[in-house]
């Protein structure tokens, strides 16, 4: 079946620890996206890739790494800068960037610190 | 400011007693406008997409309709299992950019 799948479904973080959030599609899409839900709040973007080795800075990137190394894996990192990080992730794709471009989502990563 | 707003925040119907959601925004240059539900814990599901002006999109119990200003998501005759959030968000006029969401409206439907 063709999906995002994110991993692990839970997650816990120490303080001043870093910790990496997995996205993988097999869509065959170009365009990823990660994004930042908290309970009562739309979801935010945190960063987005338009193509492999290419990423830009979304409306809230202050704490958070990202690399595209590959065009099926979007890795998100949470690092101890990144002072409220409890939230719930979400990654998407989608087959580009432009109009008409449905973005698909996965089943989310649930950060909590310990 | 690009913004999208949602209302109302949450809406507690009978089982077939019809509604709407509204979502309001304010964009340059409207690229589209999405309707996801999100279940609790999962997510968002993609239902619809609209491009233009008076256009209309139907799926089972649920139609969305696009104007110039806002969008609305209508129910007709709910059953428990549309018990969800909807999220609504549009896609600027700029390349490359990502969604801008709304917080969403959560619909409770007892039986």
């Amino acid at each position: 079946d063709g999906g995002i799948t994110q991993s692990p479904k839970y997650l816990f973080r120490k303080e001043g620890q870093n910790v990496t959030l997995s996205c993988e599609q097999n869509l065959n899409h170009d365009a990823m996206y990660w994004y930042r839900q908290d309970p009562g709040q739309g979801l935010r973007l945190i960063y987005y890739s338009q193509i492999v080795n290419d990423f830009q800075k979304g409306d809230i990137a202050e704490g958070y790494s990202v690399s595209r190394e590959k065009k099926e894996s979007f890795p998100l990192t949470v690092t101890s800068a990144q002072k409220n990080p409890t939230a719930f992730y979400l990654c998407a794709s989608s087959a580009g960037t432009g109009g008409k471009n449905i973005q698909y989502f996965g089943a989310g990563t649930r950060l909590s610190v310990l | 400011e690009d913004q999208v707003t949602q209302s109302p925040e949450a809406l507690r119907l009978q089982e077939g007693e019809s509604s709407s959601l509204n979502c309001s925004y304010t964009v340059s240059g409207l690229r589209g406008l999405f309707w996801y539900r999100q279940d609790p814990g999962k997510g968002p599901e993609f239902l619809f997409t609209l491009y233009s002006a008076g256009e209309e999109k139907e799926k089972e119990r649920l139609k969305a309709t696009l104007t110039k200003k806002e969008s609305f998501l209508h129910i007709t005759a709910p059953k428990p299992e549309d018990s969800a959030t909807y999220l609504c968000a549009v896609q600027r006029g700029q390349a490359g950019t990502a969604l801008i969401f709304g917080k969403g409206t959560t619909l409770s439907v007892s039986s």
